[in-house]
């Protein structure tokens, strides 16, 4: 049990335009979810974690105008890059922990490159 | 701050060695540790540590906390090409549930 897809897997935009990550808990509820990012050859980096029904709480630096965050049910967050730049190029990770779980789940994450 | 340290920040080793990868931390929230494995995608899970002197074993590979000491390590026995990884320390901070992670220490082991 406790598995978390991301979709999509890879994408590639235009700089300008807006890119919508899908995390979903495919086989449990997830209260919680967190957003990373991970640049080449560094650590993940907590962006933001979000409640279902609850705004997103997000960490030092990262702007939240830029990188909208929704938790509408307790098995989707999406994540979405509000007009991209190259320098969001990154891969994105979302992972979700459930009532009484002991540790989050990771999804398979999203590599993002921006032209 | 909360801070999670990692040693070595890489590694190359021949098959059949044994690794010892190091992480340190200070938080103020201290709830567990946890050991990740990542090759070119997400973090995949390896241990989960709560209580010092418990040693996880899975396979060749096995993990100890020191809370006293406030660090872990992660070892790898009888090294193969295929522990070729970025390997992750996580301290997950009571109450927000979140995990600050390390900087990582990148593993190669050579046939």
């Amino acid at each position: 049990g406790a598995v978390v897809s991301q979709h999509p897997s890879r994408v590639i935009c235009k700089s300008g335009t807006s890119v919508k990550i899908e995390c979903r808990s495919l086989d449990f509820q997830a209260t919680t979810m967190f957003w990373y990012r991970q640049f080449p050859k560094k650590s993940l980096m907590l962006m933001a974690t979000s409640n279902e029904g609850s705004k997103a709480t997000y960490e030092q630096g990262v702007e939240k105008d830029k990188f909208l965050i929704n938790h509408a049910s307790l098995t989707l967050s999406t994540l979405t890059v509000t007009s991209a730049h190259p320098e969001d190029s990154s891969f994105y990770i979302c992972s979700a922990r459930g009532e009484g779980r002991e540790t989050q789940y990771f999804g398979p994450g999203t590599r993002l490159l921006v032209l | 701050e909360d801070k999670v340290v990692q040693s070595p920040l890489s590694l190359v080793v021949h098959e059949g060695d044994t690794v010892t990868l190091n992480c340190s931390y200070e938080v103020t929230n201290f709830r567990s540790l946890l050991w990740y494995k990542q090759e070119k995608k997400a973090p995949t899970f390896l241990f989960m540590l709560t209580s010092s002197g418990i040693e996880k074993k899975s396979g060749r590979l096995s993990s100890i906390l020191d809370k006293k000491e406030l660090f872990s390590i992660l070892n790898i026995t009888a090294t193969q090409t295929g522990d070729s990884a970025v390997y992750l320390c996580a301290v997950d901070l009571s109450g927000t549930y979140k995990y600050i992670f390390g900087t990582g220490t990148r593993l190669k082991v050579l046939a």
